[in-house]
């Protein structure tokens, strides 16, 4: 069964903090994403990474980094954290090089930036 | 890139009765369709999808259709349950997924 799981359910920070958001997946997925979900907007993918030290933005990259040095583990990095930031973030993996394949997602990271 | 677009944003039905959501994209070359469920505070998991070369896919209550021409594609639930009620979201994808926004899909028992 695949499990992806991330560091926090929810955080709470002040503007301007360095905030990283961990995912972890057991499955030996190539490619791992992560999501920000928004009322009335559905999921938007922010970076996602195909290999280890390999990345890709997403549709809505601006504000965020990622790092990806082992397989397993995918890192959404807010440099300084504003209040637009406030959301649901999901991390997701899949197996598949083509990327048109199953996403199984992690719980969720409720960040509240104040 | 991509263009999802989802109706409707809430869809309220009686036990039994059936739920119809439906899709639209923008870029004719995507060719994979899935659809995933979010119960409230879950994650959202896979429960459908279709690939290009299919029009129709069934599986069990659920069902999806695919018009390419058209560039639309839709999610059919009969004979609804209470634990239908979820989110459920579109996607379309060529090289990465693009989501729809959503719909609240709420069963009257």
């Amino acid at each position: 069964d695949v499990k992806v799981t991330q560091s926090s359910r929810y955080l709470v920070k002040r503007t301007g903090e360095k905030v990283f958001l961990e995912c972890v997946q057991d499955m030996d997925h190539e490619n791992m994403f992560w999501y920000r979900q928004d009322p009335g907007l559905g999921l938007r993918l922010i970076y996602f990474s195909y290999d280890v030290k390999m990345k890709e933005k997403g549709d809505i990259p601006e504000g965020y980094s990622v790092s990806r040095e082992k397989k397993e583990r995918f890192s959404l990095i807010l440099e300084s954290a504003s209040t637009n930031q406030t959301s649901m973030y999901l991390c997701a993996s899949s197996f598949s090089t083509g990327l048109t394949d199953t996403q199984y997602f992690g719980p969720g990271t409720r960040l509240t930036v104040l | 890139g991509e263009n999802v677009e989802q109706h409707p944003s809430t869809l309220s039905v009686q036990e039994g009765d059936s739920a119809v959501i439906k899709c639209t994209y923008s870029d004719s070359a995507s060719n994979y369709f899935p659809w995933y469920k979010q119960e409230l505070g879950k994650r959202p998991q896979l429960i459908i999808d279709i690939r290009s070369n299919v029009g129709e896919k069934k599986d069990q209550r659920i069902a999806v259709t695919l018009n390419k021409t058209a560039k639309h594609f839709s999610l059919h639930i009969t004979e609804t349950q209470p634990e239908d009620s979820a989110v459920y979201f579109c996607a379309a994808s060529k090289y990465k997924l693009s989501f729809g926004a959503g719909t609240t899909v709420t069963v009257r028992a």
